[in-house]
């Protein structure tokens, strides 16, 4: 079955920069999907950072823009996140996901990944 | 920027109840809906997706409706594992989420 799995440091420095990959099994990165991230502040809601597609492709939040860059290694099947110039405000689980881009469920998020805590602090 | 707005933001409800959880668009998004469900220390699980298609493996008490702007997540009889958080999300633009209603059991 499809399996997403991300990886990084768990605590990154203020004005820093934030680094995670997500690693995809079961699923080749080159299928017709865009590969997210989305992230959920402590105890708070969820928020769509960004996605790539295989080709390069990507859409940014709005409000993330500035600071974040996604990119894909279709050698290594799998996906980058970096979130620069991080502050406390960044603190957040950081999840990977599958976002289906045809077919009946076009746009939901289908599979997930388990989630990695990063904490900005010095 | 289209925004998500959920309601309630929390419940208490009881086993065998009927829920209705409410997400409203604030612009049309025709059926562009999703559902999750995410309980404690997990990532979000879809639920829905179209608005009112049921993912594989979710238990049919699960249903949503609506389009355009009002959407609604329906839970037919209320089961302890439900107790989670679930959050509406919208595929008609970049995608956005709605902030959320906690459901908890009586």
């Amino acid at each position: 079955q499809v399996q997403l799995q991300e990886s990084g440091p768990g605590l990154v420095k203020p004005s820093g920069t934030l680094s995670l990959t997500c690693t995809v099994s079961g699923d080749s990165i080159s299928s017709n999907n865009w590969w997210s991230w989305v992230r959920q502040p402590p105890g708070k809601g969820l928020e769509w950072i960004g996605e790539i597609y295989h080709s390069g492709s990507s859409n940014y939040n709005p409000s993330l823009k500035s600071r974040v860059t996604i990119s894909v290694d279709k050698s290594k099947n799998h996906f980058s996140l970096k979130l620069s110039s991080v502050t406390a405000a960044d603190t957040a689980i950081y999840y990977c996901g599958r976002k289906r881009n045809s077919g009946s469920n076009s746009g939901a998020f289908d599979i997930w990944g388990q989630g990695t805590m990063v904490t900005v602090s010095s | 920027d289209i925004q998500m707005t959920q309601s309630p933001s929390s419940l208490s409800a009881s086993v065998g109840d009927r829920v209705t959880i409410i997400c409203r668009a604030s612009q049309s998004i025709s059926s562009s809906l999703n559902w999750y469900q995410q309980k404690p220390g997990k990532a979000p699980k879809l639920l829905i997706y179209a608005a009112s298609s049921l993912q594989s493996g979710v238990p049919s008490r699960f249903s949503g409706s609506g389009s355009g702007t009002d959407f609604t997540l329906t839970v037919s009889s209320l089961q302890p594992e439900d107790s989670a958080t679930y959050y509406c999300q919208q595929s008609y633009s970049t995608p956005g989420f709605g902030g959320g209603t906690k459901v908890e059991i009586k």
